[in-house]
């Protein structure tokens, strides 16, 4: 039940594409779920994120979809740049702050 | 303003040997965290302190300890190190968002134990 589900583990997309990542979870008690990015060498940083009474937030080019009744939500980086190439990472509240991690995508945008 | 900052920025150590990684906000955050991160298993969470003077266990503290010694510190320490500690590790701090609330990373130590 404490855990995130990512897919896919890799991605490769053309500049101008959709980038769509999935998560998935079991436990209906997480009501908090960010992505993060990182770019090698670095840490992470806040993308962006969403509570489950709401199912899309648009920030940009990024939006995540949440579904509850299927306990799933997606990021979609529109207009793919090479700019956007890094790791992305969903994750879950699951208590006081504490977050559970997604396993991670690596995004390859070609030019 | 540095953000979070941690050192050593790389470190190998033999089996057995000790050693504490340091971790400072000048955020004035109260939230901050230690994680580990490994090739294919993500950020795990080792310990978390939600303000000074209080520590947590995360998903993964065997073999770590934990200092909150201000309001601006937080240092992990290694008492004996094993291989399974070679890792990525990286610090954070918390502040509120208009959603809920944004994880500050460090930039992260290297750590390799022989």
């Amino acid at each position: 039940q404490q855990q995130v589900k990512q897919s896919p583990q890799s991605l490769i997309v053309q500049k101008g594409g959709i980038s769509i990542i999935n998560c998935a979870y079991e436990n209906t008690a997480f009501d908090y779920f960010p992505w993060y990015q990182q770019f090698p060498g670095k840490g992470p940083a806040l993308l962006i994120a969403i509570r489950p009474d709401v199912s899309e937030k648009k920030e940009g080019r990024f939006t995540i979809s949440f579904n509850k009744s299927a306990k799933q939500f997606s990021l979609h980086i529109m207009d793919s740049q090479p700019g956007d190439s890094a790791t992305y990472f969903c994750a879950a509240e699951y208590n006081n702050r504490k977050l559970i991690w997604g396993l991670g995508t690596s995004l390859a945008v070609n030019p | 303003n540095a953000g979070v900052t941690q050192t050593p920025k790389f470190q190998v150590l033999k089996t057995g040997q000790s050693m504490t990684l340091q971790c400072a906000q000048d955020m004035n955050h109260n939230s901050m965290y230690w994680y580990r991160q490994d090739p294919g298993m993500g950020l795990r969470l080792i310990y978390y302190s939600a303000s000074e003077g209080t520590t947590d266990k995360g998903e993964v503290p065997n073999g770590y300890n934990v200092s909150r010694l201000n309001k601006r510190e937080f240092s992990l320490r290694l008492e004996s190190a094993a291989p399974s500690q070679t890792s990525v590790y990286f610090c954070a701090s918390t502040r509120d968002s208009a959603v809920g609330y944004e994880q500050f990373f460090g930039p992260g130590t290297r750590l390799t134990v022989l």
